[in-house]
């Protein structure tokens, strides 16, 4: 089957770097997307990552290795908006997006 | 500005009672999503349109109906909704199936049934 993993909840103080990872097992890969979504919102789309290697945006990095079928999701200076669940998401060999659970991530002053 | 609109925001209906979802995108997309989500767990995909090629998910339910009138619009029609049924129910839409192209998503309805 396919499978996306994710740790449920993770905990953070403002200011600081957090790394939320995600593992993934699919029948083939067609890259990988990182979401946030704010509680009772939909999710926004953060990044997509294809290749192996790291993309920067902002304050926000994701990490992809497709060889360990893995990937994560970095926040710098956290800030108290960046509160929410992230979900991973990958494309499978029928560009069907197979979606994570979420992680929620709670910043603390 | 570009976007994809959901509505009712919130919706309330009767266990066994039909009820039908409304999305419409002004993006010009091809493909259209429906998503299941429950609190706490990821999205479920329901049924999904390119174009006008519709795609039932295997595991979806028959009490799950799907219309896509035009490239605007699509419809979510739960015909006897049962108590089970209660999440948010996201429409979201992409240019096209393959590659980078994320999907956007609306802002959601929320369905309770009391």
């Amino acid at each position: 089957g396919q499978n996306i993993d994710q740790p449920t909840e993770m905990t953070a103080t403002e200011g600081a770097i957090v790394q939320i990872n995600c593992t993934y097992q699919t029948s083939g890969f067609n890259g990988l997307f990182w979401y946030q979504q704010h509680a009772g919102e939909a999710p926004t789309f953060l990044s997509y990552n294809v290749l192996d290697g790291l993309e920067e945006k902002g304050r926000f990095s994701s990490f992809l290795s497709r060889s360990k079928g893995y990937s994560y999701l970095l926040l710098k200076e956290l800030q108290m908006k960046d509160s929410a669940s992230y979900l991973c998401a990958v494309k499978d060999s029928n560009y069907q997006l197979i979606w994570g659970a979420g992680t929620k991530l709670i910043i603390k002053p | 500005d570009a976007m994809v609109i959901q509505n009712p925001r919130y919706q309330v209906t009767q266990f066994g009672k039909p009820v039908t979802l409304s999305c419409s995108q002004t993006l010009n997309h091809n493909v259209m999503y429906w998503y299941q989500q429950k609190s706490s767990q990821a999205p479920k995909l329901l049924f999904h349109y390119y174009d006008k090629d519709f795609n039932n998910e295997a595991d979806t339910p028959d009490n799950f109906q799907s219309r896509r009138p035009n490239t605007s619009f699509c419809f979510l029609d739960i015909r006897s909704p049962g108590l089970g049924d209660a999440a948010m129910y996201l429409c979201a839409t992409s240019r096209d199936r393959s590659g980078s192209g994320e999907q956007y998503f609306g802002p959601g309805t929320r369905l309770t049934v009391t």
